[in-house]
């Protein structure tokens, strides 16, 4: 099992700049998750999903949306990059009824 | 929500077990704790798991008295490689939503 991985690793983007981030499972995990991290910081929820086809928001939503159409895939939009976006962006998921995350390697995003 | 307090850094020596400690005062009683390991450029990494008395794993102990509104994470004869943020987390990823929150963490720096 390759368990959680991210694409792509690492991304420069211009303000004003779409793009899209993905994660994928093959655990047949039901939740999925997106966080991000400043530095020094901890992880902040910027929205979830409890199965293919759904989703919700976190703590921090602004300026991104989700799909989930696949259960082993959750991908986060960035419709418009801002300098504030700067983030390293962590995927995670889990099993129903189990208080386990599993964490991908993340995604490293830099807006100028 | 659960809100956990727990200190910013602590410094050892190789050999020495190493014990973190966190406050969760207004821990609800169908939250679960638990303590993720981030070393940079990485994701969180699950170390243990509790909800009371004690758990011991190969690699940690989690300690957690009667009243559940603290616990402590105890690292055995720590090495160089446990140097890392220590996340300490209270809550239950049951309920259709995520109701846990990442603090600042604990940066354990082991020395030679």
């Amino acid at each position: 099992n390759a368990g959680v991985t991210q694409t792509p690793k690492f991304r420069v983007l211009k303000t004003g700049q779409s793009m899209t981030l993905l994660c994928a499972q093959d655990m047949n995990h039901e939740y999925m998750y997106w966080y991000r991290q400043d530095p020094g910081m901890g992880l902040r929820l910027i929205h979830y999903s409890v199965g293919e086809g759904t989703t919700a928001k976190g703590e921090v939503p602004d300026g991104y949306n989700v799909s989930r159409l696949k259960k082993q895939n959750f991908l986060l939009g960035l419709e418009s990059a801002a300098p504030s976006q700067t983030s390293v962006y962590f995927c995670a998921s889990h099993m129903l009824q189990q208080e386990t995350q599993y964490f991908g390697p993340g995604t490293r995003l830099l807006v100028l | 929500l659960a809100k956990t307090t727990q200190p910013i850094s602590m410094d050892s020596y190789e050999g020495q077990e190493v014990n973190i400690t966190c406050s969760h005062n207004n821990i609800a009683t169908n939250d679960y704790i638990t303590w993720y390991q981030q070393f940079p450029s990485q994701g969180p990494r699950f170390i243990i798991q509790g909800y009371k008395t004690k758990v011991t794993n190969e690699v940690a102990s989690l300690f957690i008295p009667a009243d559940r509104k603290s616990s402590t994470l105890s690292l055995p004869r720590v090495s160089l490689s446990d140097t890392a943020v220590y996340y300490c987390l209270v809550g239950t990823l049951s309920g259709g939503y995520n109701k846990l929150i990442f603090g600042a963490g604990t940066r354990l720096a082991v020395h030679p």
